[in-house]
């Protein structure tokens, strides 16, 4: 089985400032770890992806992430915050390379990134 | 490209009725999902199809049903509808059905149930 916990679930910054959305994961194999972001009333956008190559993944919008297997981590980081990141973000799992089936993937509960001027 | 389309965008039912929500995959992507995101929480797997058959099924009662066409567009069908079936109704499409394929989702469909 699979799980994804997402720490806070509102997180705010000034802008310009550090952004750290923190996420573990639990899973029985290696997982694949993916960042979603959802804008109001809008669907899901992927940022980025974990699919057990470099442990350092870049995204879109100037985001990256760090797989950490003995922490079991993969935080959402981004070093100058702008008002445009605005939104909730997801973390989410699903099996990695022993995975032989399909694809589904599990959430975390969200987390609202709240950027002030 | 046209990404992922969904039908309709808003829905409004009562309490019993049978609703059903439409999916156009993106060119070329053979596996559909859908997840259901109640407020305030993350998707939750409802099924998925790849090349019309299921390949998996989350933790929903059997009211919720889906199918697959030949074009690869799908349907998610939910029966005898209760209030906390008031959520948003994702569809994501991807090429293979294996964990390394990204999953492009669709803007949903925001289904209320008074």
């Amino acid at each position: 089985a699979q799980s994804v916990t997402q720490l806070g679930s509102h997180v705010s910054v000034s802008e310009g400032a550090l952004v750290l959305l923190r996420c573990n994961y639990s899973s029985s194999v290696p997982p694949y770890l993916f960042w979603y972001v959802q804008y109001p009333n809008q669907g899901l956008q992927l940022l980025l992806k974990y699919t057990s190559a470099a442990t350092l993944v870049k995204g879109i919008n100037g985001f990256e992430a760090e797989f950490k297997k003995s922490e079991t981590s993969f935080h959402l980081t981004k070093p100058s915050a702008h008002m445009s990141d605005a939104a909730e973000y997801f973390c989410a799992v699903t099996r990695g390379p022993a995975n032989s089936g399909y694809s589904t993937l599990t959430f975390g509960k969200g987390t609202m990134l709240l950027v002030s001027p | 490209d046209a990404g992922v389309t969904q039908s309709p965008t808003h829905l409004i039912k009562t309490r019993g009725q049978q609703v059903t929500l439409r999916c156009s995959p993106i060119s070329g992507h053979k596996s559909v999902s859908w997840y259901q995101q109640v407020l305030g929480q993350g998707p939750q797997f409802i099924f998925q199809y790849y090349e019309k058959e299921e390949r998996g099924r989350g933790n929903f009662p059997d009211r919720f049903s889906a199918r697959q066409f030949p074009n690869y567009s799908s349907e998610l069908n939910v029966n005898a509808l209760l209030l906390g079936d008031s959520a948003l109704y994702l569809c994501a499409s991807s090429f293979r059905e294996q964990g390394y394929n990204e999953q492009f989702f669709g803007p949903g469909t925001r289904l209320t149930v008074l």
